[in-house]
């Protein structure tokens, strides 16, 4: 079975900052997709960011990037600048083609806090 | 706009009564999902459909039963048998269950019991 671990159940950032979540996932896959959702208050999910394993590079987008690190089955999301706005429930999950399933499996999430 | 809608926004309910979450998608995707999302606990998978007229158990179904009658539609009804349903539910969908795209999320329902 396939699982994904976030360790930090809260964090808090002040405005501006820059802050780093953390994701270790466990699979003996080698072909696979992690992703960051993000679940403000309204409690929508909305993908933050993406990134295919057998990619080297780290995916970022604006100000959000990750630090993929495969061989310790790490995936974290740095969030640069940090806004008011980034107040949410942010989880990270993981998708593989094992078995047809494509079922995607999420972490218990991290809550992050931006202070003004 | 394109978009997958999840209705009521709240819903009740009594002791012994089914009650049916309505998740409906114009994104023409094939495969739609069914999350139970609890404090603590992240993102449950209950039931999936891959496509029409199927649809498969995933990880916490007892309680649950679903139908996908509809490409656009795929409804939950929480079932008495279900003892402990006070969550929020999201809906997904995909454009092909085949395929590591990332899903695309309704705005959720919260079920109470009364």
């Amino acid at each position: 079975a396939q699982t994904v671990t976030q360790s930090q159940p809260e964090m808090s950032v002040q405005e501006a900052e820059t802050v780093t979540l953390s994701c270790t996932y466990d699979t003996s896959e080698s072909n696979y997709y992690l992703f960051w959702y993000k679940q403000p208050p309204s409690r929508q999910m909305i993908l933050v960011i993406r990134q295919e394993a057998y990619k080297q590079q780290n995916a970022t987008e604006n100000r959000f990037s990750v630090n993929f690190q495969k061989a310790a089955k790490s995936f974290s999301l740095k969030i640069s600048d940090s806004q008011l706005g980034d107040t949410a429930m942010y989880f990270c999950a993981f998708i593989f083609s094992g078995a047809g399933s494509y079922q995607l499996t999420f972490g218990k999430g991290t809550k992050l806090s931006v202070i003004p | 706009d394109g978009g997958i809608t999840q209705s009521p926004k709240y819903l009740f309910r009594k002791e012994g009564q089914n009650v049916t979450l309505s998740c409906e998608q114009n994104l023409n995707h094939d495969a739609m999902y069914w999350y139970r999302q609890d404090p603590g606990q992240g993102l449950r998978l209950i039931y999936y459909s891959q496509i029409v007229n199927d649809f498969q158990k995933g990880d916490i179904a007892e309680g649950y039963s679903v139908s996908r009658e509809k490409k656009e539609s795929f409804p939950l009804t929480v079932t008495s048998a279900q003892k402990n349903p006070t969550a929020f539910y999201l809906c997904a969908s995909k454009v092909t269950p085949y395929s590591n795209q990332p899903q695309h999320f309704g705005d959720g329902t919260r079920l109470s019991i009364l």
